[in-house]
C-alpha cells in the first residue's frame, strides 16, 4: 500500500497563476482532508470531505476550491495564487477508531507563490 | 476557533535527559491526539486519549489527558536523537475534525 500520495512535491507559481494539487489514498477511507502548515504554526484545515460527493469548509477555505473526484482522490485548486498561499500543503485520510478518526498524512506539497 | 497553546515552543536537550511538553486549552474536548512530525514529512499519529485522567504509555513516551479534558502532557524518559521532531497536539472539536496546536520542536543532541 502506498498510503496517501501527493503530487507535485514542489511547485513555484507566479501571483495570479492557477494550479491543482492532487491527493490519492489507497486505504479505502471515507474521510479526506486538506491542511496547510506555515512556519511556527500548526496545521490549519482548509477543506474536508466526509465521503465521496461531499465537501465542507475548514478554518481557512478562502482562495481554495476542492473536488472529491471519487473515494480515492481529493484535489485542491488555487484559482488565482497569492503570496499568502505560500505554504506546505498536506492531504490526509482517516478511519474511525474508538477515540476518533486516525489520520494518515501524505508527504506534503511545498508551494511558493512569487 | 479554539484557543490552544503548546509549550515550550522549542526544546533542545542532551541524549538521556527527561522532558515534558504541554498542550493547554480553555475548552473541553472529547478526545485528543498527539502526533510527531519529522522534517520534510507529514505528521504521524502517536496516541489518542479519550478519558479525563487517562494515562497511556508508548515505550519511553507517557501521555496524560487532564481530568477536566482541557489539557494534556507528553513526557519522554531518557530522550534519544531519534525522538527529534515536531510534536503536535490535536484535540477533536467536531465529530471528525481536529484543531492542531503550533507544536513543540524538540532537538535531542547525541
Amino acid at each position: 500500500n502506498a498510503g496517501v500520495t501527493q503530487t507535485p512535491k514542489f511547485q513555484v507559481l507566479k501571483t495570479g497563476q492557477s494550479m491543482t494539487l492532487q491527493c490519492a489514498q489507497d486505504m479505502n477511507h471515507n474521510s479526506m482532508y486538506w491542511y496547510r502548515q506555515d512556519p511556527g504554526m500548526g496545521l490549519r484545515l482548509i477543506y474536508y470531505s466526509a465521503s465521496e460527493g461531499t465537501t465542507d469548509k475548514g478554518e481557512v477555505p478562502n482562495g481554495y476550491n476542492v473536488s472529491r473526484l471519487n473515494k480515492r482522490e481529493f484535489s485542491l485548486r488555487l484559482e488565482s495564487a497569492a503570496p499568502s498561499q505560500t505554504s506546505v500543503y498536506f492531504c490526509a485520510s482517516s478511519e474511525m477508531h474508538a477515540g476518533g478518526p486516525e489520520q494518515f498524512f501524505g508527504p506534503g506539497t511545498r508551494l511558493t507563490v512569487l | 476557533t479554539q484557543l490552544l497553546e503548546q509549550s515550550p515552543q522549542f526544546l533542545s536537550i542532551q541524549e538521556g535527559e527527561n522532558l515534558t511538553v504541554y498542550c493547554n486549552s480553555s475548552s473541553v474536548f472529547s478526545s485528543l491526539q498527539w502526533y510527531r512530525q519529522e522534517p520534510g514529512e507529514g505528521p504521524v499519529l502517536l496516541v489518542t486519549v479519550v478519558t479525563g485522567g487517562e494515562v497511556k504509555k508508548l515505550k519511553r513516551l507517557t501521555f496524560q489527558f487532564g481530568d477536566a479534558r482541557k489539557d494534556s502532557s507528553l513526557h519522554i524518559t531518557a530522550a534519544q536523537p531519534g525522538d527529534t521532531g515536531l510534536y503536535l497536539c490535536a484535540p477533536l472539536y467536531n465529530f471528525n475534525k481536529f484543531y492542531f496546536g503550533s507544536g513543540t520542536k524538540l532537538n535531542v543532541k547525541p
